[in-house]
């Protein structure tokens, strides 16, 4: 059974630093992993998807990397300011079962 | 991008009652919908999967009885939360794959808050 792990559960840094999510998964046999961020009371906005053969995928100040064969997903968040505050999720789709599996998430605040 | 919309947004209801929620994609057509419920600061749970012109495919532990599914065309499901209780009270999520763009990526509704009273 595939678990999704995401370290740390809370994290609070001052604003302009730069700081890393970690996501990790106990089955490789993935087609993709996508991270989500999530206002509180909100749904899911999606920022970055990596494709299994990818190694990572950049939006902006978002980075995220991709190790399938180690089960493990960094996002990557450069000069974070206030408005980076949320929960960020990760959640990889799996091959067979053909479902997402999500992570218990991060939840960040960035102090002004 | 592909846009999922969900109705309503919020709703209250009082025990015993039935609620339903709608998910649709404006600007594609989906044979697979997703529902997922998700309790205060908690992650998204699958529910089930629901598949267009067939029966829906629950997870361990959701009860068909009590939560319905309809995809009723390619670009609608339904979840009716029957004889809602208080613990039923959740954000229910939909999501759906576009079948254009990248494979398996997923296109999320923006939630329904349902409480029950």
């Amino acid at each position: 059974k595939q678990e999704v792990t995401q370290i740390p559960a809370a994290l609070s840094v001052p604003e302009g630093e730069n700081l890393v999510l970690n996501c990790s998964f106990t089955d490789s046999a993935i087609y993709n992993l996508q991270w989500f961020r999530q206002d509180p009371g909100k749904g899911l906005t999606s920022l970055l998807l990596i494709q299994s053969s990818q190694r990572e995928q950049t939006s902006g100040r978002l980075n995220a990397s991709l190790d399938k064969s180690s089960g493990r997903s960094t996002l990557y968040i450069a000069a974070s300011q206030p408005g980076d505050s949320a929960t960020y999720l990760c959640a990889v789709f799996i091959q067979g079962a053909q479902k997402l599996v999500f992570g218990q998430g991060t939840r960040l605040t960035i102090n002004p | 991008g592909a846009v999922v919309s969900q109705h309503p947004s919020w709703v209250i209801c009082k025990s015993g009652t039935s609620v339903k929620i709608e998910c649709r994609s404006l600007d594609f057509q989906a044979t697979t919908m997703f529902w997922y419920r998700q309790f205060p600061k908690q992650s998204l749970m699958l529910m089930a999967t629901s598949n267009e012109g067939s029966k829906a495919t629950y997870e361990q532990g959701v009860e068909k009885d009590k939560f319905l599914i309809n995809h009723a065309s390619l670009t609608l499901s339904t979840l009716t939360v029957t004889s809602a209780h208080p613990e039923d009270s959740s954000f229910y999520i939909c999501s759906a794959p576009s079948l254009r763009g990248t494979p398996y990526e997923q296109y999320f509704g923006p939630g329904t808050r349902l409480t029950v009273t």
